[in-house]
This record gives C-alpha cells, sequence and structure tokens, in this order.
C-alpha cells in the first residue's frame, strides 16, 4: 500500500498562475482534507470532503477550490497564486471524519514568486 | 472550542535518556488524540492514537497516555535514540469534527 501520495513534490509559480495539487490514497478511506503548514502558524485546513461527493471549508479556503473527483483522488487548485500561498501542502486522509485516525502524505513544497 | 498546545517547543537530551513530552487540551470532553512525528521536510507520520475511553497506548519504546480530568496527554519515549530527533506533533478533533493541532515540540537526541 502507498498510502497517501501527493503530486508534485516541489513546484514554482509565479504571481497569477494557476496549478492544481494531485493527492490520491489507496485505503479505502472515506474522508480527505487539505493542509497547510507554515512556520509559526502551524497546521491549517483549507478545504475537506467527508465522503465522496462533499466537499467544505475549513479554515483557510480563501484563494482555493477543491475537487473530490472520486474516492481515492481529492485535487487542491489554486486559480491566481499568490505569494502568501507559499507554502508546504498536505493531504491526508481518514476512515471516517475527524474522529478516525488521519493519515499523511508527503507534502508538496510551493513556492510564488 | 478545542485548544491545543505543546510545550516546551524545542527538547534537547542526551542518548538514552528518557524523557516526556507533554500536550494540553481546553476541552476535557474529548473523543480522542493523536500523535504524530514529523521529519524535516516530511510528512506526518501517526504513532498513536488515543481514545478518550484509554488511559495509555503503547507502541515499541513509545507509551502515550490521556487524562482528560487534567486536560493533558504525554508522549513518553524511552531510551531515546539520534534517530528520534524530530517534530512531534499532537492533535485532537474539535466539536465540529476537524483535528486541531499543537504547535509541536522539537526534539534533538544527542549522540
Amino acid at each position: 500500500n502507498a498510502g497517501v501520495t501527493q503530486t508534485p513534490k516541489f513546484q514554482v509559480l509565479k504571481t497569477g498562475q494557476s496549478m492544481t495539487l494531485q493527492c490520491a490514497q489507496d485505503m479505502n478511506h472515506n474522508s480527505m482534507y487539505w493542509y497547510r503548514q507554515d512556520p509559526g502558524m502551524g497546521l491549517r485546513l483549507i478545504y475537506y470532503s467527508a465522503s465522496e461527493g462533499t466537499t467544505d471549508k475549513g479554515e483557510v479556503p480563501n484563494g482555493y477550490n477543491v475537487s473530490r473527483l472520486n474516492k481515492r483522488e481529492f485535487s487542491l487548485r489554486l486559480e491566481s497564486a499568490a505569494p502568501s500561498q507559499t507554502s508546504v501542502y498536505f493531504c491526508a486522509s481518514s476512515r471516517a471524519g475527524a474522529y478516525n485516525e488521519q493519515f499523511f502524505g508527503p507534502g508538496t513544497r510551493l513556492t510564488v514568486l | 472550542k478545542q485548544e491545543v498546545t505543546q510545550i516546551p517547543a524545542a527538547l534537547s537530551v542526551p542518548e538514552g535518556e528518557n524523557l516526556v513530552l507533554n500536550c494540553s487540551f481546553t476541552d476535557s470532553a474529548i473523543y480522542n488524540l493523536q500523535w504524530f512525528r514529523q521529519d524535516p521536510g516530511k510528512g506526518l507520520t501517526s504513532l498513536l492514537l488515543i481514545q478518550s475511553s484509554q488511559r495509555e497506548q503503547t507502541s515499541g519504546r513509545l507509551n502515550a497516555s490521556l487524562d482528560k480530568s487534567s486536560g493533558r496527554s504525554t508522549l513518553y519515549i524511552a531510551a531515546s535514540q539520534p534517530g528520534d530527533s524530530a517534530t512531534y506533533l499532537c492533535a485532537a478533533p474539535s466539536n465540529t469534527g476537524k483535528l486541531i493541532f499543537g504547535q509541536g515540540t522539537t526534539l534533538q537526541v544527542k549522540p
């Protein structure tokens, strides 16, 4: 089992460019999450999907959109990247909701110039 | 509202020492608490999840305890090794079902 995988590992964008971060899990989990991690701010939830077909905003959703493509895949899109979105992005999954153990991917390190 | 705090932010110990990492939470109606490890430049690895009905959970040299009445969880690492050097985070679900993370304790184990 690969667990939670994320692509790409690294990305550099110019302000205003768009991109999609991909996430997939092979644990048959219902719930998936996108977090960002910044120095001094800790981990903050951007969006989550409690189950296939549903998505909800987290703590810092502005500037992002998500798509739960199927049970396995959950993508995060930046429509017009800004320097404030420079961060490390983590995808996570759990069997059903935050009351179950969460498993994290290796992260995407994004720099917006 | 659940808040999670980890003090100290950093800790340095000599190899072989037994150590305790602390995690405090404000809502005693906690459902469970999860401990993670994060190596530099890597993702989070789940170490232990302790349910509210449990007092302790063990995995190898790691032992996590949960005391709801005092709002405290501890992660005990026995016979520490340089390979244990990492940042350790604790997290608990809020009443809205989102995971609330502490800021982490960065542990350095010196050979």
